[in-house]
């Protein structure tokens, strides 16, 4: 059974740092072809695709943003960890990590976490 | 960035009815191209996938076909469990973006 669950805080002050943890089970961040990615929802933005590890490393980001975005992954512990430097209250919304299995036909979220509610207010 | 819009934005239908909805990306994305359906205080959930494909589980009534830059979602008898939002998605490049948004109501 695929799960995944995202932590971090309830609240952020603007210019702080935001660090986001992933937790998953049921697959395997080794194994190839396999990807997690985080999205972010918010009223005004929508559905917004930010970053994804990939199974060998790789990195991807969503390079429009002003916010500092960093990816990595602990494979021995099944975790993904998002960092976002300088953020700001148009950061505000629910972050999503979802599962991105490549290796089939195209690439999708298949598997999401609940998503956790971050808010950037002073 | 590929724009990725919807319509309608929303629109009224009854148990039963055939309900369509589209999605044009501002390129051809070659059936890279995700449905979701999400419902009040939860995350997404994947209908289809590369334009046609079901997920599995997901029930047949729900069914995906375009090619190009235009899409279509099609629920063929829509079932009270289906009021919800969809959402499409090109996973043609990177940033993988998202449509607006259509809700379906009653």
């Amino acid at each position: 059974q695929v799960t995944l669950r995202e932590s971090g805080p309830a609240l952020v002050k603007p210019t702080q740092t935001l660090t986001l943890t992933c937790t998953f089970s049921g697959f395997s961040l080794s194994t190839y072809g396999m990807c997690v990615s985080w999205i972010r929802q918010s009223p005004g933005k929508g559905l917004e695709w930010l970053a994804r590890i990939d199974w060998d490393d790789a990195k991807y980001y969503r390079t429009s943003l002003k916010t500092g975005l960093t990816i990595s992954k602990d494979t021995t512990k099944n975790q993904v960890v998002l960092t976002m430097t300088n953020v700001d209250p148009g950061d505000t919304g629910t972050y999503y990590c979802v599962r991105v299995p490549t290796y089939g036909s195209g690439n999708y979220y298949d598997y999401w976490g609940q998503g956790t509610l971050v808010t950037v207010s002073s | 960035d590929i724009q990725m819009t919807q319509s309608p934005s929303s629109l009224s239908a009854s148990v039963g009815d055939r309900v369509t909805i589209t999605c044009r990306a501002s390129q051809n994305i070659d059936n890279y191209l995700n449905w979701y359906q999400q419902k009040p205080g939860k995350a997404p959930k994947l209908l289809i996938y590369a334009a046609s494909t079901l997920q599995s589980g997901v029930p047949s009534r729900f069914s995906g076909s375009g090619s190009g830059a235009d899409y279509t979602l099609t629920i063929s008898s829509l079932q009270p469990e289906d009021f919800a939002l969809y959402y499409c998605q090109q996973s043609w490049n990177t940033p993988q973006t998202f449509g607006q948004g259509t809700k379906v109501e009653i």
